[in-house]
């Protein structure tokens, strides 16, 4: 199974940071990588796939980069919705595997 | 627009079955797969298995093997998902989730809470 290892699991941050959440897979997964947001009570909720391409409807603050086993979500100016839950999902290998989350929080 | 709808909360004893289903609609069923997902209390994403609408093929994630079924039915849009020999570490919320071609999974049903307890 294709481990996937996200960092940091948690982080405080202010309204308008600039804030980055890294997530390195086991292998090569081939830009096959997607991240979720995912508030209290809720079903996740598709921003980006593909590692950079944004889901239709989902704010430009929300970009993806990376290659390889190496890839970042990046939040640019972060806003109040923005305090929630973030997972990468690879999606190159059956099983599925999911990073283990980083929590944003309101610093 | 698409919309996928899960069943309800569900309370078993160690021991027995469940089976949960979610009902889609908004977009042509047998063009995508499901997949299934769950979630234990205040812990991450855990992905089961998935499911080709099409034609029923299958394929679970090996914790689950014997005690997992996926199933379809394409005249009601409905997917199903049966877990047997429930244990308490099964409690958490399941969810549903459309997978795309390409298999990122883009449109998540609401959640179905099952709780395993004595």
């Amino acid at each position: 199974d294709i481990q996937m290892t996200q960092s940091p699991s948690s982080l405080s941050a202010s309204v308008g940071d600039r804030v980055t959440v890294t997530c390195r897979a086991s292998q090569d997964i081939h830009n096959s990588l997607a991240w979720f947001q995912q508030k209290p009570g809720k079903a996740p909720k598709l921003l980006l796939f593909a590692a950079s391409r944004l889901e239709s409807g989902v704010p430009s603050r929300f970009s993806g980069s990376g290659s390889g086993t190496d890839y970042t979500l990046t939040i640019s100016g972060l806003q109040p919705e923005d305090f929630a839950t973030y997972y990468c999902q690879q999606y190159y290998r059956i099983p599925l595997t999911f990073g283990g989350g980083t929590k944003v929080e309101i610093k | 627009q698409v919309q996928l709808m899960q069943s309800g909360p569900e309370v078993k004893k160690p021991g027995a079955s469940v089976k949960v289903s979610c009902k889609t609609s908004g977009y042509t069923f047998g063009a995508y797969g499901l997949s299934w997902v769950r979630q234990a209390p205040g812990q991450g994403l855990e992905w089961m298995g998935r499911i080709s609408a099409l034609n029923g093929n299958t394929r679970y994630s090996e914790k689950f093997q014997g005690r997992i079924t996926m199933t379809v039915d394409t005249s009601t849009s409905t997917a199903f998902l049966d877990l047997r020999s429930l244990r308490s570490d099964d409690t958490a919320v399941y969810f549903c989730a459309r997978m795309s071609a390409t298999m990122y999974t883009d449109y998540w049903g609401q959640g179905t809470l099952l709780i395993v307890s004595s």
